[in-house]
C-alpha cells in the first residue's frame, strides 16, 4: 500500500524558515518524480515544486522560486521542502504527491497534508 | 505560462443528473490533463489522467474527454458521495498548473 506521510508543519513568523518532510512507502521511491502542492485556507490547489526521480532536476512555481528548495533522499525514501523567507501568503496545507517516472506527470497518490501557518 | 480555467465555479444538481465540468487551457496541451476530486478536509484523489483514462478503482460514471485546449469531466449520474470540489491540472511541462476548481453540490 502506497503511503505518503508529511510532517514539519508549524506556526512560524514572517521571514522565518521551516523544513517539511514526506516519508514514502509502498512503492519504489527512487523511480518516481515527487512534488509538493499547497492549498491556502478556502482556496484551490497550487503546484509548488517537483523533483525528478534521481534528484538531478527541480522545478518551482514563480511564487516560491528563490525561497523554497525541494530535495530528496532516495536512501531514506524521503522528500523534503526547505522553506525560507516565509510570507503570510505561504500559509497553507502542504501536500506531498507521487508522480510517475517522468518529471511531468499526474499525481496518483497524495499525502494527508501538513499545515504551515505564517503569522506574527 | 499556460493558464487553466474551469467553469462553472460551482454547480448544484439533483441526484441522478448528468453533470459536465469544463476545463480550458490558454494554449494547447495535447492530452496532458488530469482531473482530481477533493472532498472537504481530505487530500485530492486522482480520477482521470491523459484526459480520458479512468484511474483504477474510480467509478465508471466518471469520464473525461477533450484534447488541445478544451476538456470536460462528466459524471453520468450524480451520486451523493460525489459532493466535492473538482480540479483539472495540466502536466505537459512546468509549471504544472491547476484550474481554479468546480464545487459540486446536491440540489
Amino acid at each position: 500500500e502506497v503511503q505518503l506521510l508529511e510532517s514539519g508543519g508549524d506556526l512560524v513568523q514572517p521571514g522565518g524558515s521551516l523544513r517539511l518532510s514526506c516519508a514514502a512507502s509502498g512503492f519504489t521511491f527512487s523511480t518516481c518524480a515527487m512534488s509538493w502542492v499547497r492549498q491556502a485556507p478556502g482556496r484551490g490547489l497550487e503546484w509548488v515544486s517537483t523533483v525528478t526521480n534521481g534528484g538531478a532536476s527541480t522545478y518551482y512555481a514563480d511564487s516560491v522560486k528563490g525561497r523554497f528548495t525541494i530535495s530528496r533522499d532516495n536512501s531514506k525514501n524521503t522528500l523534503y521542502l526547505q522553506m525560507n523567507s516565509l510570507r503570510a501568503e505561504d500559509t497553507a496545507a502542504y501536500y506531498c504527491a507521487k508522480g510517475g517516472t517522468y518529471s511531468t506527470t499526474w499525481y496518483d497518490y497524495w499525502g494527508q497534508g501538513t499545515l504551515v501557518t505564517v503569522s506574527s | 505560462d499556460i493558464q487553466m480555467t474551469q467553469s462553472p465555479s460551482s454547480l448544484s444538481a439533483s441526484v441522478g443528473d448528468r453533470v459536465t465540468l469544463i476545463c480550458r487551457a490558454s494554449q494547447g496541451i495535447s492530452s496532458d490533463l488530469a482531473w482530481y476530486q477533493q472532498k472537504p478536509g481530505k487530500a485530492p484523489k486522482l480520477l482521470i489522467y491523459a484526459a480520458s483514462t479512468l484511474q483504477s478503482g474510480v467509478p465508471s460514471r466518471f469520464s473525461g474527454s477533450g484534447s488541445g485546449t478544451d476538456f470536460a469531466l462528466t459524471i453520468s449520474s450524480l451520486q451523493p458521495e460525489d459532493v466535492a470540489s473538482y480540479y483539472c491540472q495540466k502536466y505537459n511541462s512546468a509549471p504544472l498548473t491547476f484550474g481554479g476548481g468546480t464545487k459540486v453540490e446536491i440540489k
